[in-house]
């Protein structure tokens, strides 16, 4: 059974830094893009990041390029979020997932809260 | 990117048809067979029910089905259960290598 776990969130202030971390199993890590995504309160969901199997290449949503830094390590099947230059507006629940093709999520987990207070 | 648009909710009563469309552009819907549909509950992380445009995930009810005409992709509901009550959301693949997500749909079972 595939399963993700974020884990990480918590309370930072306006202008902090946070890094979120993502445990994946159930499926061949190393085979797969892995995504991050999220959902501010009462709102929509918002692309943030992907990154390809081999780490190659990553990907990122204009609101978060140059703020945010993914990462993974395949040797631990963990996926990461680095999230810099924190703002008011990136308040909600991150939520990971394992790719379906180079950015799709599909798989998803429970979500880590993230609240960024000023 | 701009999101994808989407009704903001759309009813239906046990047993009907609900339809929910998901617009957008040459450079996301209208340009790629990548479109997915998702569904959540509250406090609960979304579940694809849909992926490519038509697919359905092992274990997707038969009820779900969607399509795409130019820049719209639809998600159509049969038999409309109460369980399907939830929110909604489109995604596509985009011209900039990229996902875009839909605004979302609440859909209520009367």
């Amino acid at each position: 059974e595939v399963q993700v776990l974020e884990s990480g969130g918590g309370l930072v202030q306006s202008g902090g830094s946070l890094r979120l971390s993502c445990a994946a199993s159930g499926f061949t890590f190393s085979s797969y893009a892995m995504i991050w995504v999220r959902q501010g309160p009462g709102k929509g969901l918002e692309w943030l990041s992907a990154i390809s199997a081999s780490a190659g290449t990553t990907y990122y949503a204009d609101s978060v390029k140059g703020r945010f830094t993914i990462s993974r390590d395949n040797s631990k099947n963990t996926v990461y979020l680095q999230m810099n230059s924190l703002r008011d507006e990136d308040t909600g629940v991150y939520f990971c997932a394992k790719g379906r093709g180079y950015v799709t999520p599909d798989h998803w987990g429970q979500g880590a809260l993230v609240t960024v207070s000023s | 990117q701009s999101a994808l648009s989407q009704p903001a909710s759309v009813s239906g009563s046990p047993g009907q048809s609900i339809t929910i469309s998901c617009t957008g552009t040459s450079s996301d819907v209208g340009a790629y067979d990548h479109v997915s549909w998702y569904q959540q509950h509250p406090g609960k992380a979304p579940k694809v029910m849909i992926y490519d445009v038509s697919n359905r995930p092992s274990g997707v009810s038969s009820r779900f089905s969607g399509s795409k005409s130019d820049n719209t992709a639809s998600l159509t509901i049969s038999g409309l259960q109460a369980e399907d009550e939830a929110d909604y959301y489109c995604s596509s693949y985009t011209s900039s290598r990229t996902e875009v997500f839909g605004t979302g749909t609440k859909v209520t079972v009367l």
